[in-house]
């Protein structure tokens, strides 16, 4: 089945130590997204691949960087994780132009920073 | 700032019955507005959508009103099911590419 796949489901890192969360998809579709979700809050776009070209939200900190190496594959590295980046980070895709039904969502990466 | 706002976090309904959940948005350039649904431990899916031209999308037992004027859409479903329990977060676009979300309403149906 063609799917958005999140490695790793959970992950634990030390505070200040860099870590990195992937995205692939089998969708084909040229637009990825990162979004951070933290408790009964409402996911928080970061931002977003439109095929290579890279959109960074205005309040996304310098922190989170991005990478797309190819169609399928999106990276989301946070460079010194901070206990206020504990959250559920969700990738997502979509065909440009048409939401149709939006996105398709992976099941997410749960950060844990130590 | 937030454009699109779930103001109930919680709501309980029994089996058989209407659920209702509400969403209601600032920026009147959304023109297309989704439903989706969570599980625990999984990521979001799609429910159901409405685009600004119409007032009513019906899907099965799923039904999303859009009033513009009031800027408010509300998702209902009958009859509610366990099954139906879940978070379900509505969000809303401008241009497609860029939805923005609510925080979400966790709905428990009671056997």
């Amino acid at each position: 089945d063609a799917m958005v796949i999140q490695n790793p489901r959970y992950q634990v890192t030390q505070f200040g130590k860099p870590v990195t969360l992937s995205c692939s998809q089998t969708l084909n579709h040229n637009v990825m997204y990162w979004y951070q979700q933290k408790s009964s809050q409402a996911p928080k776009l970061l931002f977003h691949y439109y095929d290579k070209d890279f959109n960074n939200e205005a309040d996304t900190p310098d922190n989170f960087q991005s990478r797309r190496p190819n169609t399928s594959f999106c990276f989301l590295d946070i460079r010194s994780p901070g206990l206020g980046d504990a959250a559920m980070y969700l990738c997502a895709t979509s065909r440009v132009g048409r939401g149709g039904s939006g996105y398709t969502f992976g099941s997410g990466t749960r950060l844990t920073v130590v | 700032d937030q454009q699109v706002k779930q103001n109930s976090p919680s709501l309980s309904v029994q089996e058989g019955r209407i659920s209702i959940l509400n969403c209601d948005y600032t920026n009147s350039m959304f023109d297309y507005f989704l439903w989706y649904k969570k599980y625990p431990a999984e990521g979001p899916t799609f429910l159901i959508s409405i685009s600004s031209i119409k007032d009513k999308n019906e899907d099965g037992r799923f039904t999303v009103f859009l009033n513009k004027s009031a800027k408010h859409l509300s998702l209902h479903i009958v009859p509610s099911q366990p099954g139906d329990s879940a978070v379900y977060f509505c969000a809303a676009s401008y241009n497609f590419n860029k939805f923005y979300f609510g925080s979400g309403t966790k709905l428990n149906v009671k056997p």
